[in-house]
């Protein structure tokens, strides 16, 4: 059971927006540590896509953004595309056990 | 340009042990916290263990404490993670991480491309 929960799966078509979210506790994203997001292509490693809740590495298009709130933070992609199909993972601090990843959501492009 | 190349997975029977390696290029190894991160089969993933820049301290996830140790040689920029008493549930894809720092928490800005660990009989 993972700590911070995300949807199982999000689905939309080219050029839809979709949010995926990742809710927390007030031990981890509500003790104000950030958010961090993961894009994952099918049988690749996860490459960072957001870190500090809301800012994006080098060469990370800019369709993707990040904001967090509360015990909540989501990861949102404008103009879907069909290479954007992959597993996305949050990752936070926790107070009680370290570094945690959400469960991880499945996007679809249809 | 940073890469990471793990090495030592393979299959081992329950209670055995494996020692995986991670050589490191790109950047100051020797300056940089380090982690294994691992990925169950069809699972998320999950952190294992830290290991600070000079390898004086050491973090572990609660399953794997007193079993696992992460350990580094800064002079060969590589990192290790020695595996003792497997349990079938360890099976997963260990991948070595670079850690990055941003205001309240770190994150993970680089990962290898992860060695297989299946433990069975």
């Amino acid at each position: 059971q993972s700590v911070l929960t995300q949807p199982p799966s999000v689905s939309g078509a080219p050029g839809q927006r979709i949010t995926i979210s990742c809710t927390g506790s007030s031990s981890n994203i509500g003790a104000d540590y950030d958010v961090h997001w993961y894009q994952q292509l099918p049988g690749t490693a996860p490459k960072l896509l957001i870190y500090g809740n809301t800012n994006r590495p080098s060469g990370v298009p800019a369709r993707f953004s990040g904001s967090k709130s509360g015990t909540s933070a989501s990861l949102a992609i404008t103009g879907l595309q069909a290479e954007d199909e992959a597993d996305y993972y949050c990752q936070s601090y926790d107070t009680r056990r370290s570094h945690v990843f959400g469960s991880g959501t499945t996007v679809t492009v249809l | 340009e940073v890469h990471l190349v793990e090495s030592g997975g393979g299959v081992v029977p329950p209670g055995g042990s494996l020692r995986l390696s991670c050589a490191a290029s790109g950047f100051t190894f020797g300056a940089e916290w380090m982690s294994w991160v691992r990925q169950a089969p069809g699972k998320g993933l999950e952190w294992v263990a830290n290991i600070k820049d000079d390898g004086t301290e050491q973090f572990y996830l609660d399953s794997v404490r007193g079993r696992f140790t992460i350990s580094r040689d800064n002079a060969k920029n590589s990192l290790f993670l020695q595996m003792n008493s497997l349990r079938a549930e360890d099976t997963a894809v260990y991948y070595c991480a670079k850690r990055g720092y941003y205001g309240s928490g770190s994150y993970y800005n680089y990962w290898g491309r992860g060695t297989q660990v299946t433990v069975s009989s």
